[in-house]
């Protein structure tokens, strides 16, 4: 089945400055890499994705690239705030009908 | 738009029983999947159904069920509840499956004493 890596599991940033994650996948047939944020107390929120048929994806502060060669995908949160600070979750799909399979999770952490 | 919700939110139960958990998806949304979250863990998937039929399934022991209704709300529910069940279950709904959008529910905090 499908493995996804997430790196790094913890990072804090400076407000302003840029934050990347990295996540890695198993399987080529995966088509659908969605990327959640996930704040305490909440069930985790859909931020933006992309499928395989692009490289990458653009929305406003937030972008996502996709290497199919490499098999990874990465998220870039430019001139984050604090309110960017919480668990990001990327994951992976080969199907509509199939699973969904997550990362372990990155502690973004925003300071001032 | 109404978002995904969850009942109950929080639920305490003994070792041994059972607990039934419900999810009402977005309008419209027809697939809605079932994910447990773990410290340990993390987010792991246990079943999808789409259209009252259900797709697919992670590899959680029998004891997890779920069913889908017409109206596209869906129920899980956890037999003989053991210790290791305590967790954060997810509910996400989605127009089509896992391969298009799919938005959370805020959960059902499960612990078990």
């Amino acid at each position: 089945g499908e493995n996804v890596e997430q790196h790094p599991s913890t990072l804090s940033v400076q407000e302003g400055d840029s934050a990347v994650i990295k996540c890695t996948y198993s399987d080529s047939a995966s088509n659908y890499f969605p990327w959640y944020k996930q704040e305490l107390g909440k069930g985790p929120q859909l931020i933006i994705d992309i499928r395989s048929n692009v490289g990458e994806k653009k929305d406003q502060r937030i972008a996502v690239t996709l290497n199919k060669t490499a098999k990874h995908f990465s998220l870039h949160i430019t001139e984050t705030q604090p309110e960017d600070s919480a668990v990001y979750f990327c994951a992976a799909c080969p199907g509509t009908a199939s699973k969904l399979t997550f990362g372990t999770g990155t502690r973004l952490q925003v300071t001032l | 738009k109404a978002g995904v919700t969850q009942t109950p939110r929080y639920l305490i139960k003994t070792r041994g029983q059972q607990v039934t958990l419900s999810c009402s998806p977005i309008s419209g949304h027809r697939s809605v999947s079932w994910y447990q979250q773990t410290p340990g863990q993390g987010l792991q998937f246990l079943f999808e159904y789409f259209s009252e039929t259900q797709r697919n399934k992670g590899n959680f022991p029998g004891r997890f069920s779920g069913r889908q209704f017409s109206n596209s709300r869906s129920e899980m529910n956890v037999s003989t509840l053991e210790l290791g069940d305590s967790a954060l279950y997810l509910c996400a709904s989605s127009l089509a499956g896992p391969g298009y959008e799919q938005y959370f529910g805020p959960g059902t905090r499960l612990t078990v004493t």
